[in-house]
């Protein structure tokens, strides 16, 4: 089936420190991928998507590659803020689907920026 | 303009006790979701509806009923509360397909 596994947190980071967190997946086909983000107390927003192998998608200096050979979406910021604390989610829709309801998610990653 | 909303933020029911998940949008949109999200795992579908009148079941609906008898609003029943249904429940809704608008989210304990 369709799945995503994301890496564990917290992931802890000084202000203006690279950040890379790994989000694999599993699908029959090509599916589209997501990041969403949550923000302290608010919804879940969302980032960046990609819908076809090597696609970047690209968002408030986050970014993030759909890599099939290794099946993967891993999401990127060169120089990450204390305003970029909160919880991450990759996501996938299955190739065909037709709403927002099939989409698949991972775990969420929460990240803390310190000063 | 204030998004999805739901009420309450957080709530605390006895075994066998019935709630019912408040979820309201100001979008306009005909899609509206439901989701839980249990501690460590990826948020799960628990129902969605495509328009006033219409809703259907997703992965986890067991224990759980809805209506939608307007556009906006989309409320979650519980009816008998188990433990098992402790979690955090996010509402959602969308027009365009696959770009959701999610509430901020309620943490349900059942004890």
């Amino acid at each position: 089936g369709n799945s995503v596994t994301q890496m564990e947190g917290p992931v802890t980071l000084s202000e203006e420190a690279f950040l890379t967190i790994n989000c694999t997946y599993t699908a029959t086909g090509y599916p589209s991928l997501f990041w969403y983000v949550q923000y302290p107390g608010e919804g879940l927003q969302l980032l960046l998507k990609a819908t076809k192998a090597d696609d970047k998608g690209s968002n408030k200096g986050f970014e993030a590659t759909y890599r099939k050979e290794t099946t993967s979406f891993h999401l990127e910021k060169g120089s990450v803020q204390v305003s970029d604390s909160a919880v991450y989610f990759c996501a996938l829709s299955p190739p065909g689907n037709t709403g927002f309801q099939k989409l698949v998610f991972g775990t969420g990653t929460r990240l803390l920026v310190s000063p | 303009n204030a998004g999805v909303t739901q009420t309450p933020k957080f709530r605390i029911l006895k075994i066998g006790q019935s709630m019912t998940l408040q979820c309201t949008q100001d979008m306009n949109h005909n899609y509206m979701y439901w989701y839980r999200q249990d501690p460590g795992m990826g948020l799960k579908l628990i129902y969605y509806s495509v328009g006033a009148g219409i809703t259907d079941k997703g992965e986890v609906p067991n224990g759980y009923n809805v209506s939608r008898s307007t556009t906006e609003d989309f409320p979650l029943r519980l009816e008998l509360a188990a433990p098992s249904q402790t979690s955090v429940y996010f509402c959602a809704s969308s027009s365009h397909r696959e770009r959701g608008f999610f509430g901020p989210g309620t943490r349900l304990t059942v004890l």
